[in-house]
């Protein structure tokens, strides 16, 4: 199965700032088939970018995804008070589906 | 809007099958997509357990070494999650959720999830 490790497992900034979050493949994410989520604490995970770099409905163009191959990519360019979460990277390439171990963003 | 609620017992003793129910509202399960079950234990990553189709077809982890069934009533438009011989590794929260899927030379290939229930904790514990 895919094995994906995202970094770093905690980003402390504050609000305003931009985030970059890493999610690497321990092998080849066909057709970029990879999913982003953001999840709120006592929350289920919300679809944020699908595809590597496709923005789901509603969400808004702060948020960036790019990648391909087995290193992939998730952009915030300016924190929102709703965007410390946890956010998690998704790949749908070849079954299983697998999910990455999350990496959180916290207020400094 | 189509939403996805889950039901079924908070507490399940070792050993035994946990059952879940995800009820689907605002959306005619027969007009098409996957409909998965996802868990996440306490303070880690989210995990696929199995997809199913409204004609019954059915994808799972391997990772559940036949312990997981998963079924659909497309009468009362849910489908259901049934896991075997629970041990306290199974202890986790729930999750349904919608999900697309496109056939391309007659295979099926399963997507992302959205979108999801709000999730159900489910304990196993004697």
């Amino acid at each position: 199965e895919v094995v994906l490790t995202q970094s770093p497992g905690t980003l402390s900034l504050s609000p305003g700032e931009g985030a970059t979050l890493s999610c690497r493949a321990s092998q080849s994410v066909s057709d970029s088939y990879l999913a982003w989520y953001r999840q709120k604490p006592g929350q289920a995970p919300r679809l944020l970018i699908y595809g590597a770099s496709t923005r789901a409905t509603g969400i808004p163009d702060r948020f960036s995804g790019w990648g391909t191959g087995t290193d992939f990519t998730l952009t915030i360019s300016r924190l929102e008070p709703e965007d410390f979460a946890v956010y998690y990277c998704q790949q749908y390439g070849s079954s299983p589906l697998t999910f990455g171990g999350g990496t959180k963003v916290e207020v400094k | 809007q189509v939403q996805l609620q889950e039901s079924g017992p908070g507490l399940v003793k070792p050993s035994e099958t946990l059952s879940l129910t995800c009820g689907v509202s605002g959306y005619s399960m027969t007009d098409g997509y996957y409909w998965g079950w996802i868990r996440q234990p306490p303070g880690k990553g989210p995990e696929w357990i199995g997809s199913v189709y409204h004609n019954g077809n059915t994808y799972y982890n391997p990772s559940l070494k036949g312990r997981v069934m998963i079924s659909v009533d497309t009468s009362k438009n849910q489908f259901s999650l049934r896991l075997s011989s629970v041990t306290a590794a199974d202890t986790a929260v729930y999750y349904c959720a919608r999900h697309p899927h496109n056939e391309i030379r007659g295979v099926v290939k399963i997507y992302w999830f959205d979108p999801w229930g709000q999730g159900t904790l489910v304990t196993v514990s004697s």
